[in-house]
């Protein structure tokens, strides 16, 4: 079993649908990120949680610690969000990376 | 403010040769780390350098090497290539603790024929 694992594996969404993306981990973090990676490569850090909510803009990321998992949401989802979203937890100076979701927003 | 950048870009390597990737943090980022995508693997990671000392190593061969410099610049090595040795490689720096937000750059691609 994976340390970080996501689902889906793969998601096709409707332009404005909202979409969720779902991250579960199994070992003792001291941060979860969510990476945001676009076909060329280059990684966006997204957001770094250790607790509760984080919002910017149409993103939101939730986690629950006692529950070891964590919730990337879009709301009114756009094809520019089509990418591959990466959860990776901090466990000591390391990341462990999830397989990653790869979103495709039609339009 | 500048983000991370890592030089080359693009890299075609034969079997046998070695490379050497760089990556600038950051501006007052000390700490850098590195990345390895690969399709079967995705991302793993390969070691984090600190004030010039290697903080963390991950499960790679010794063909893999790294240093940073004063300038928290840093460097990977990767000696005797294989094919398997193709991928993405990716640095990443933050300030310091490891609480702290961690900035990516856009990555080496690096073919081994």
């Amino acid at each position: 079993k994976n340390e970080v694992e996501q689902s889906p594996q793969n998601l096709t969404a409707q332009e404005g649908e909202f979409i969720t993306i779902n991250c579960s981990y199994s070992v003792g973090i001291s941060a979860l990120h969510w990476l945001q990676q676009h076909p060329g490569g280059g990684i966006v850090s997204l957001f770094m949680l250790s607790s509760g909510k984080k919002k910017h803009g149409r993103l939101i990321a939730t986690i629950n610690i006692q529950e070891k998992h964590s919730s990337l949401h879009i709301t009114a989802s756009h094809p520019r969000d089509s990418a591959v979203y990466i959860c990776a937890v901090r466990r000591g100076q390391n990341f462990v990376f999830g397989p990653g979701t790869r979103l495709s927003v039609l339009p | 403010k500048a983000g991370v950048t890592q030089t080359p870009r693009y890299l075609i390597k034969t079997r046998g040769q070695q490379v050497t990737l760089s990556c600038s943090p950051i501006s007052g980022h000390r700490s850098v780390s590195w990345y390895q995508q690969t399709p079967g693997q995705g991302l793993q990671f390969l070691f984090e350098y600190f004030s010039e000392t290697q903080r963390n190593k991950g499960n790679f061969p010794g063909r893999f090497s790294g240093r940073q410099f004063s300038n928290s610049r840093s460097e990977m090595n990767v000696s005797t290539l294989e094919l398997g040795d193709s991928a993405l490689y990716l640095c990443a720096s933050s300030l310091a603790d490891r609480n702290t937000e961690a900035f990516f750059g856009q990555g080496t691609r690096l073919t081994v024929v």
